[in-house]
């Protein structure tokens, strides 16, 4: 069974553009959950995905967006980019039927904002 | 509000010594606590969790142990190795399905 693959896994943006990542859940996994990781700052919960809806979301604001789509992939973007957004971006997929259950993460797409 | 909170930052023990993370929740309807063990480079994995209706789970070196009413959890790894030497991260699982993390704890395992 094929991993949770995330796209791109680095990238390189200016202040101000905007930026699109993309994951992939393993086959069968209907949540789709997103985290930023910062040296310090461990893993900062983005916002969960569930069958294509929003199911829950952190302390972001409005520029950090997502979508889920029905073969369950998810993207989220990041507008008006700033310094702070540089960071390790992590997908992680779950059956979801349940709100417990393993987090298997992807290898996460490193963002860096110059 | 919700949080989780998790000590020490960083830790050094020495090989076959134990090491113990503790961590904190503010939610009292929380009812799964997983543990994510991250090396470097590489992804974060799951390698314990506890649900709320259990005191303390075991798995080989590894045991996690549960204190519903100070709210709080740790994880205690006996006879450590050099392999052993990752992040570490807290988690819990609110009722309404929102994830928290710890903000990990760096062990070090000095052969």
């Amino acid at each position: 069974k094929a991993g949770v693959t995330q796209t791109p896994r680095y990238l390189i943006k200016t202040r101000g553009q905007q930026v699109t990542l993309s994951c992939s859940p393993i086959s069968g996994h209907r949540s789709v959950s997103w985290y930023q990781q910062t040296p310090g700052q461990g893993l900062q919960f983005l916002f969960e995905y569930f069958s294509e809806t929003q199911r829950n979301k952190g302390n972001f604001p409005g520029r950090f967006s997502g979508r889920q789509f029905s073969n369950s992939r998810s993207e989220m973007n990041v507008s008006t980019l700033e310094l702070g957004d540089s960071a390790l971006y992590l997908c992680a997929s779950r059956s979801g039927l349940f709100n417990t259950g393993e987090l298997f993460f992807g290898e996460g797409s490193r963002l860096t904002v110059l | 509000g919700e949080n989780v909170e998790q000590h020490p930052s960083t830790l050094s023990v020495q090989e076959g010594d134990s090491a113990v993370i503790k961590c904190t929740y503010s939610d009292s309807a929380s009812n799964y606590f997983p543990w994510y063990k991250q090396e470097l480079g590489k992804r974060p994995q799951l390698i314990i969790d506890i649900r709320s209706n259990v005191g303390e789970k075991k798995d080989q070196r590894i045991a996690v142990t549960l204190n519903k009413t100070a709210k709080h959890f740790s994880l205690h790894i006996t006879e450590t190795q050099p392999e052993d030497s990752a992040v570490y991260f807290c988690a819990a699982i609110w009722s309404n399905n929102d994830m928290r993390f710890g903000a990990g704890t760096r062990l070090t395992v000095k052969p």
